[in-house]
């Protein structure tokens, strides 16, 4: 069975401050790919990143950090110095290989206040 | 690139009355094609898998005969909400996912979103 959580219903920062969503899958494949995707209150999914099962290495792009850890099934995702344009709902996603479905999260909704 | 656009944005229509929703792939070819049903304040629910030039694939509970899915090109997908009723009402998000082997393989790209509103 897959399985994506992401414990973290609701997040509140306030600006400049660093802050890490939690995602933690169940997968029997193993070979997968792992996503995030931000969905502002306009309602679009953003793509922000896709990782390999077998790519283990760390991912930065500008504020945005990703730590992904097969021995714990997690891929977690840190904003630094949030703004308050980072507020959304973030939504981790599996989609294992030979498979079109992605199975999500119940998403993270974060809020930054100035 | 990876642009999927969907129209109309919002609409608002009568009980009875049928609903069209397009969902574009701007600049990559998509052979599947995604859509969603979102409430508020809740994940996305899969409704149907759209491969080009074959019947959708709908999930468990969702009537096929009311949420009608063509993807007649490898970049349009539509969505009809045949008779539609304000249960009906919500907010409606396609994907897109490009050929295997191509940049866009592997990774769904989602619309803008539609939301509609059954009076």
């Amino acid at each position: 069975a897959q399985k994506v959580t992401q414990a973290q219903t609701e997040i509140s920062v306030v600006e400049k401050e660093d802050v890490t969503l939690d995602c933690v899958y169940e997968t029997r494949d193993t070979t997968y790919y792992l996503f995030w995707y931000k969905q502002p209150p306009s309602g679009e999914l953003v793509f922000l990143i896709r990782r390999n099962s077998f790519d283990e290495q760390n991912e930065i792009s500008g504020r945005y950090s990703w730590n992904f850890q097969k021995s714990t099934s997690s891929f977690n995702f840190t904003i630094t110095a949030s703004q308050v344009v980072d507020s959304a709902v973030y939504f981790c996603a599996l989609k294992n290989t030979g498979f079109q479905k992605l199975v999500f999260g119940t998403g993270t909704r974060l809020l930054v206040s100035p | 690139g990876a642009v999927v656009s969907q129209h109309p944005s919002r609409v608002i229509c009568k009980s009875g009355t049928s609903v069209k929703i397009e969902c574009r792939s701007l600049d990559f070819q998509a052979t599947t094609m995604f859509w969603y049903r979102q409430f508020p304040k809740q994940s996305l629910m899969l409704m149907a898998t759209s491969n080009e030039g074959s019947k959708a694939t709908y999930e468990q509970g969702v009537e096929k005969d009311k949420f009608l899915i063509n993807h007649a090109s490898l970049t349009l997908s539509t969505l009809t909400v045949t008779s539609a009723h304000p249960e009906d009402s919500s907010f409606y998000i396609c994907s897109a996912m490009g050929l295997a082997g191509g940049n866009f393989k592997e990774t769904q790209y989602f619309g803008p979103g539609t939301r509609l509103l059954v009076l």
